[in-house]
């Protein structure tokens, strides 16, 4: 079984519409980590989580928001969603590290397309 | 900000032949450096990480080098296969209030024909 899922793997939705993406991890890492990713561009850190308790805003976090029901569950919600939100969405988790030498580790990604 | 450029944008090969795909980064304040693959339907892959007090990691026929003053890194495939076809990114972990975040540049899609 893989370590980092994410469901669901393709969605297609309306504008308007509330949406929510999940992911669980089996690894046992604190850290966790929502991405998006549009063609021809780089992953973008939408939201990161350290523990629990601590919930931190990316890049682009306008538009998104994030739950962090478990050390092992992260759910990403995009309360309103609109059609520029159309993306490949990644999860990621880390275990905490010296920062040097810790690596992410990605699960298979979202295709979210909004009409 | 940070930002992260990879050149070139795409690449076609022929099998066999040696490859170099080129990061650049604005800033030098990094941890490490990170080449990640990502596969169609696939999550990302790590290949090689380089702390920032090292100049280079080697995995197998791939070889990650760190230039961190002048902010570029280069990843080399040695004797390329169709299976090495894929979209490669590499990406920047930093300290400071940036710590444990990456940042991504927009990848290298590598496509090596037989």
């Amino acid at each position: 079984d893989a370590d980092v899922t994410q469901t669901p793997r393709n969605r297609i939705t309306k504008t308007g519409k509330r949406i929510m993406l999940e992911c669980s991890q089996t690894k046992g890492h604190d850290r966790m980590y929502w991405y998006r990713q549009d063609p021809g561009l780089g992953l973008r850190l939408i939201y990161y989580s350290f523990d629990v308790k601590d919930i931190n805003k990316g890049e682009i976090s306008d538009g998104y928001s994030v739950s962090r029901q478990a050390q092992a569950k992260f759910s990403l919600s995009l309360e309103s969603a609109i059609p520029n939100q159309t993306a490949l969405y990644f999860c990621a988790t880390a275990h905490p590290g010296t920062g040097h030498t810790d690596t992410q580790y990605f699960g298979p990604g979202t295709r979210l397309t909004v009409l | 900000k940070q930002e992260v450029t990879q050149i070139p944008a795409a690449l076609s090969v022929p099998e066999g032949e040696n490859l170099v795909l080129n990061c650049s980064f604005t800033d030098s304040a990094i941890y490490n450096l990170q080449w990640f693959r990502q596969d169609p339907g696939k999550g990302l892959t790590s290949l090689l990480l380089i702390q920032s007090s090292q100049r280079e990691q080697t995995s197998g026929r791939l070889n990650a080098s760190l230039d961190k003053s002048s902010g570029r890194s280069t990843l080399y495939i040695a004797a390329s296969q169709p299976g090495d076809s894929a979209t490669y990114l590499c990406a920047v972990s930093a300290g400071g209030t940036s710590y444990g975040k990456l940042t991504f540049g927009q990848g290298t899609i590598l496509t090596v024909h037989p």
